[in-house]
């Protein structure tokens, strides 16, 4: 089965700053990449999907890259509604497997 | 609007037996696969498995097998997690997610939208 890992676990960064995120799969997934967004007691919220391809409705200042094994959600300018955990999954075949997650907290 | 809503919490003891809906609205039921989703208090996101809800069909993930039944009632748009012989570990969020575009032709897809999570909890 194919490994999907995130980094790092958690961060903190101050509002307005640049974050970045990164996901790794153990084999070439393509572009079939999703972000999902889970505030604390929350559902999860996509974000973004096709690697690269914002969902509607969420705010432009988040972004996606990559293709293949390496992947990146970056945020340009972080706020404070921004505290969540984020993962990244893949979802070419069975199974759908999910990265570990990233706690991203205001410093 | 497009949303999957989901039964409330649970609270069953060791040994007992669950079922969670997840009614879909919004959407023709058939043209998507329905997703299942563990997580368990304070750890990350686990996919259980899917069901082609076109044949019925289920797919369970390692460590979903024995006692993890999904199922579906299309009349009126609803699938199903049942959990036999509940155990401690198995309290958790558990979450139903379409996925996967099934007609006209099959497409692989992200998970949107997610039910609002049903909290089962396993005491005695």
């Amino acid at each position: 089965d194919i490994q999907m890992t995130q980094s790092p676990s958690s961060l903190s960064a101050s509002v307005g700053d640049r974050v970045t995120i990164t996901c790794r799969a153990s084999q070439g997934i393509s572009n079939y990449l999703a972000w999902y967004q889970q505030k604390p007691g929350k559902v999860p919220n996509l974000l973004i999907y096709a690697a690269s391809t914002l969902q509607s409705g969420v705010p432009s200042r988040f972004s996606g890259s990559g293709s293949g094994t390496d992947f990146t959600l970056t945020i340009s300018s972080l706020q404070p509604e921004d505290v969540a955990t984020y993962y990244c999954q893949k979802y070419n075949s069975a199974p759908r497997t999910f990265g570990g997650g990233t706690k991203v907290k205001i410093k | 609007q497009v949303q999957l809503v989901q039964s409330g919490s649970e609270l069953k003891k060791p040994g007992a037996s669950v079922k969670v809906s997840c009614k879909a609205s919004g959407y023709t039921f058939t043209s998507y696969a329905m997703n299942w989703v563990r997580q368990a208090p304070g750890q990350g996101l686990e996919w259980m498995g899917w069901i082609n809800t076109n044949t019925g069909n289920p797919t369970y993930a390692q460590g979903f097998t024995g006692r993890f039944v999904f199922s579906l009632d299309t009349s009126v748009s609803t699938a199903y997690l049942q959990i036999s012989s509940l155990k401690a570990e198995d309290t958790a969020v558990y979450y139903c997610a379409r996925g996967d575009i099934l007609t006209p032709y099959y497409l692989y897809n992200w998970f949107d939208p997610w039910g609002q999570g049903t909290l089962v909890t396993v005491s005695s």
